[in-house]
């Protein structure tokens, strides 16, 4: 079975412009979640989705936004590109939705000029 | 908010030792403490996992001791070898609160 999928792996986008991150869960997994890894430190918690609700948010500023659709892959938006969101953004999912058990996918690395 | 401390921030230790990895959390309303380990490139995976009705879990060479009182818990690895050098994160909670990871640990096994 394939793992989480995630699109584009790579990406460079200039300041004050928008990105779309797309995630697919692994087949069944109905909870997806969101976590941003700046260079040398651990994953930080965005969101998490559960049959295409938002469950839980992170500390984030509203640039940040996601959403699930009914096959339970998702999207992350984030607008008004910073420098200091250039980041390797990680998706992962989680089969019952309210445990720890993630399984991330290899994540999408975004660049901000 | 919230924090996992961990350390060491980074381990070399020689094929077959047992390195070590700390962690001390803030929050005791979680009651789930993974550890993920994650190579160059990859994402984290999950390696081994543990709740606090217990004080320690075993899965293969890897080893979670768990101090509730001191609201620590440890990563063993047991004959470690190369191919476990990876950077390890600790982490606490889940669910709607998402997981709160520490800062990681770069671990070189050197033959």
């Amino acid at each position: 079975d394939a793992g989480v999928t995630q699109s584009p792996t790579h990406l460079i986008k200039t300041r004050g412009q928008h990105v779309t991150l797309r995630c697919s869960p692994i087949s069944g997994h109905k909870s997806v979640s969101w976590y941003q890894q700046v260079l040398g430190q651990g994953p930080q918690f965005i969101f998490q989705y559960y049959e295409k609700e938002e469950r839980g948010r992170g500390n984030f500023p509203d640039r940040f936004s996601a959403r699930q659709f009914p096959n339970y892959s998702s999207e992350l938006n984030v607008n008004a590109l910073l420098l200091g969101d250039s980041a390797l953004y990680l998706c992962a999912s989680d089969g019952r939705g309210n445990t720890g058990e993630l399984f991330f996918g290899e994540g999408s690395r975004l660049t901000v000029l | 908010q919230q924090q996992v401390k961990q350390s060491p921030q980074s381990l070399i230790v020689q094929k077959g030792g047992i390195p070590i990895i700390n962690c001390a959390y803030e929050n005791t309303a979680f009651d789930y403490f993974p550890w993920y380990q994650q190579f160059p490139g990859k994402g984290p995976a999950l390696l081994i996992a543990i709740r606090p009705d217990v004080s320690e879990k075993k899965e293969g060479r890897f080893t979670i001791s768990f101090n509730k009182s001191a609201k620590q818990f440890s990563l063993h690895i047991m004959d470690s070898q190369p191919g476990d050098s990876a950077t390890y994160f600790c982490a606490e909670g889940g669910g709607a609160d998402g997981l709160t990871f520490g800062k990681g640990t770069h671990l070189i096994i050197q033959p």
